[in-house]
């Protein structure tokens, strides 16, 4: 079975500094990673995912995230936050075999002020 | 434009009752789920179903039932059983079977919010 842990519950940020959050997972096999971001009130929307390949990924919106194996982390970085960022960010992990259900972390409220 | 449709947006319901959470896709999607949302817990599995006619358990199933009569559907129930049914409710979907394309990559509704009165 997998796991993730999202370390932090709320992160503030001012405008246009750079933001990063927090993901780590625990997996006996090899995994597939995701980060989803959620408006208030509505469904959860897809960022960016590492499948394989190059451990940086780019995603819509700016935002990038790193794979590291080692770490078993997959944070997520923006160097330039706007406003419209405010939302909650959700982490989440799946295997290639077993069950394909997405497990998810608790969720990183970003704030973002100006 | 393919999706998912989630109804009602926002639901009320007495204790005692049982209410029904529709969910429909048309993403030709094989594999569907529904998933529970409090503050702070992120999301947790109830059901999910891999194919027509089939479903599974996923962590918190108590008081809680669902169908897959067809693809392009699986309704919630959320029971009287359900000791605290009042929470966000989402379904998603995704590609399902054939494991070397599906990553587990889910497509969310919009979500529909219970309150239990």
């Amino acid at each position: 079975a997998q796991s993730v842990t999202q370390l932090d519950s709320q992160v503030p940020v001012f405008e246009e500094a750079p933001v990063e959050l927090r993901c780590n997972y625990s997996s006996s096999v090899s995994v597939y990673l995701f980060w989803y971001v959620q408006y208030p009130n509505q469904g959860l929307q897809l960022l960016l995912k590492y499948l394989s390949g190059s451990t940086l990924v780019k995603g819509i919106n700016g935002f990038e995230a790193e794979f590291n194996k080692s770490q078993t982390s997959f944070h997520l970085r923006k160097p330039s936050v706007h406003i419209s960022d405010t939302a909650e960010y959700f982490c989440a992990v799946s295997a290639p075999t077993g069950r394909r259900a997405l497990t998810f972390g608790s969720g990183t409220r970003l704030q973002v002020q100006p | 434009d393919g999706g998912i449709t989630q109804s009602p947006k926002y639901l009320f319901r007495k204790e005692g009752q049982n209410v029904t959470l529709s969910c429909e896709q048309n993403l030709n999607h094989d594999a569907m789920y529904w998933y529970r949302q409090d503050p702070g817990q992120g999301l947790r599995l109830i059901y999910y179903s891999q194919i027509v006619n089939d479903f599974q358990k996923g962590d918190i199933a108590e008081g809680y039932s669902v169908s897959r009569e067809k693809k392009e559907s699986f309704p919630l129930t959320v029971t009287s059983a359900q000791k605290n049914p009042t929470a966000f409710y989402l379904c998603a979907s995704s590609i399902g079977t054939a494991p070397t394309k599906d990553t587990g990559e889910l497509f969310f509704g919009e979500g529909s919010r219970l309150t239990v009165l």
